[in-house]
């Protein structure tokens, strides 16, 4: 049964380009979300998908976007790319329907992104 | 909002006891997760608690005190493939289970 998958594990970019992550939950897992981890920091959630639209947010700005395709998978798009965003991007996925599993979060490996 | 607080480092020895403190300041969560995280790796669940109290799974142990605003990991028996930073976060009651307030993590570095 494999995990969540990521990919690509890493990339540089230059300033003002894009980038596009993408993500494949945990089979079984309907709900996907993406959080940031700079280095030595802990993750910040950027936002949270399930039925193929963002449900939640956290505190970043709209160059940040998503999509979540029917079959479960998801992509982070980041724009206008910039220095300080340089860091780890992990997917985490989990059921909708928690019963036992309340509370835990699967993560992928994580992208790391430098931005040059 | 929410503001998690943990020590930066700890450092213990092989086959001892660690706690590992958080303290938060937050509106009202559903619960306090534990998440180990490997250099290089992805995190991984450790721990889960809702309700004030002790919570414990194997050598790994939790603690919820939701008036103190405190929680705690206990590491037993430690080995040195628990060299690792923990992560403490919460979900808070706009979120759901998905949305996690993490802090900056613990690295726990284990000698022989």
């Amino acid at each position: 049964d494999a995990g969540v998958t990521q990919s690509p594990t890493h990339l540089i970019k230059t300033r003002g380009q894009q980038v596009t992550l993408r993500c494949s939950p945990k089979s079984g897992h309907d709900t996907v979300s993406w959080y940031q981890q700079a280095l030595g920091q802990g993750p910040q959630f950027i936002f949270q998908y399930y039925e193929e639209e963002e449900r939640q947010r956290g505190n970043f700005p709209d160059r940040f976007s998503g999509h979540q395709f029917p079959n479960y998978s998801s992509e982070l798009n980041v724009n206008a790319l910039l220095l300080g965003d340089s860091a780890l991007y992990l997917c985490a996925s989990s059921p909708r329907d928690r019963g036992l599993y309340a509370g835990e979060l699967f993560f992928g490996e994580g992208s790391r992104l430098t931005v040059l | 909002g929410q503001n998690i607080d943990q020590p930066t480092e700890m450092t213990a020895t092989e086959g001892a006891i660690v706690q590992i403190n958080c303290t938060y300041q937050t509106s009202g969560f559903n619960g306090l997760f534990w998440y180990q995280q490997h250099a290089g790796e992805a995190p991984t669940f450790l721990s889960y608690n809702v309700l004030d109290g002790l919570e414990e799974k194997g050598r790994f142990s939790s603690f919820l005190s939701r008036s103190k605003g405190y929680s705690y990991l206990l590491l037993k028996e430690l080995q040195m493939k628990d060299s690792a930073s923990y992560l403490c976060a919460v979900s808070p009651f706009s979120g759901g289970y998905n949305k996690l307030i993490f802090g900056a993590g613990t690295r726990l570095a284990v000698h022989p």
